[in-house]
């Protein structure tokens, strides 16, 4: 069983809608918590992180961690056609030091 | 400020040959951790450097080494190539020592065994 798993998808929504993206995972170690945005033929960008549980927001996107639940979600508002991506949970904790550790991506499609 | 480099961004060899591999972090982040993408296996750790020392390492066989250079700047090897190792390898970035938790990345080296 993977430390982190995630949804491959593909998600496919309408401009507009909310999406909601998902990660469980199984070290209780992990500390941090990232969102990942990866455009195809494109290195991974940083969308949010987050230390522990709790929310934060950033414009559409918002990243809630429950720790208790070992489940991470990020929900992204009033998608768009640019939205399109694959998005990848990421972990780090206890002593692995510039270890991300990865959920599998989930692939999104937001149509006009 | 400018982002994370990689170069080359596609290579080419055959099975047996030896391939490396560079990076260059944003300036002033110390920390660079590289990654192996595969379809099937998505990201995974390859090993981290901070300051010219590797801290962890993933579960890769000794074929696959890297280095730090007192500019940050990285670089990581693979010997005796196996199909296997057709990947994108990915490099990030941190500027924050423990954990480096917030990693940027580079567009990657797109590496392809024949």
């Amino acid at each position: 069983q993977k430390e982190v798993e995630q949804d491959p998808g593909p998600l496919s929504v309408p401009e507009g809608a909310i999406v909601s993206l998902n990660c469980t995972y199984s070290n209780s170690a992990f500390q941090y918590f990232m969102w990942y945005r990866q455009y195809s033929r494109k290195g991974p960008e940083l969308l949010m992180y987050t230390y522990s549980s709790g929310n934060k927001e950033d414009g559409r996107f918002t990243a809630q961690v429950d720790k208790s639940s070992k489940y991470i979600s990020l929900f992204i508002r009033d998608s768009q056609p640019s939205d399109s991506a694959t998005y990848l949970c990421a972990m780090v904790g206890g002593t692995s030091y510039g270890k991300l550790t990865f959920g599998q991506g989930t692939i999104l499609t937001v149509h006009p | 400020k400018a982002g994370v480099t990689q170069t080359p961004r596609y290579l080419i060899k055959t099975r047996g040959q030896q391939v490396t591999l560079s990076c260059s972090p944003i300036s002033g982040h110390r920390s660079v951790s590289w990654y192996q993408q595969t379809p099937g296996q998505g990201l995974q750790f390859l090993f981290e450097y901070f300051s010219e020392t590797q801290r962890n390492k993933g579960n890769f066989p000794g074929r696959f080494s890297g280095r730090q250079f007192s500019n940050s700047r990285s670089e990581m090897n693979v010997s005796t190539l196996e199909l296997g190792d057709s990947a994108l390898y990915l490099c990030a970035s941190s500027l924050v020592g423990r954990l480096a938790y917030e990693q940027y990345f580079g567009p990657g080296t797109r590496l392809t065994v024949t």
